[in-house]
């Protein structure tokens, strides 16, 4: 049973437009959602979060949005560039504990 | 900026050896994590550790694992006999309290089982 889920393995965008990466849970007790990017033979690196109370959370060129009707967050970055190219996970948690990760998107921003 | 370490960055070992695979958190975090990631898949909780004792743990983590926090500020993972499937990355990752649910990450362990 695959909890959270990145429906799209890979995304291609032009610099300088915007990237959009969706992510679909499952579990109703996920209460908290995480965005890392990951480059290989790297660890997982934070890059913006956002609680079950919120629907948007802001951060630079990066804004999570999240609809829990629907189950479904996603991840605008905007502008895009070059350095952005690499592997973004989804995470959810039910507050502190574990986190359930999806498979992942691999974004490469194309110069 | 404080950050999670982990040693060694690449472990290879026979099958049946005993690996330790150690990480030290950021220094005022509680919880700690560990995941991991096989080659080409998602990355994967293992188990979490609080007040010195698991808090949670997943199927993978089966009596061939096990963790400690033996001072202050290491959290090691021990894995007894090791088999091939353990071949993987290896995170550890910690959190500040409940109510500070991100989890921040260190570089990972490479093991390869031969």
């Amino acid at each position: 049973d695959q909890q959270v889920k990145q429906n799209s393995p890979s995304l291609s965008v032009q610099e300088g437009r915007i990237s959009i990466l969706n992510c679909d849970y499952t579990n109703s007790m996920f209460d908290y959602f995480l965005w890392y990017k990951k480059y290989p033979a790297e660890g997982p690196t934070f890059l913006i979060s956002i609680s079950s109370i919120k629907d948007k959370n802001e951060d630079g060129r990066f804004t999570v949005f999240l609809n829990k009707s629907a189950k479904h967050l996603s991840l605008h970055i905007v502008p895009s560039q070059p350095g952005d190219s690499a592997v973004y996970f989804c995470a959810a948690s039910p507050g502190a504990g574990k986190s359930t990760f999806g498979d992942g998107t691999t974004l490469t921003v194309k110069p | 900026e404080p950050e999670v370490t982990q040693t060694p960055s690449h472990q290879v070992t026979q099958m049946g050896q005993e690996v330790i695979l150690r990480c030290v958190p950021i220094s005022n975090h509680l919880y700690f994590y560990w995941y991991r990631q096989i080659l080409g898949q998602k990355v994967e909780f293992l188990v979490s550790f609080y007040n010195n004792e698991i808090s949670e743990k997943s199927e993978i983590f089966d009596d061939q694992f096990s963790v400690e926090r033996p001072d202050g500020s290491n959290f090691t993972l021990k894995i007894r006999s090791t088999k091939l499937e353990d071949s993987a990355m290896y995170f550890c990752a910690s959190s500040g309290s409940r109510g500070q649910e991100t989890q921040y990450f260190g570089p990972g362990t490479r093991l390869l089982v031969l």
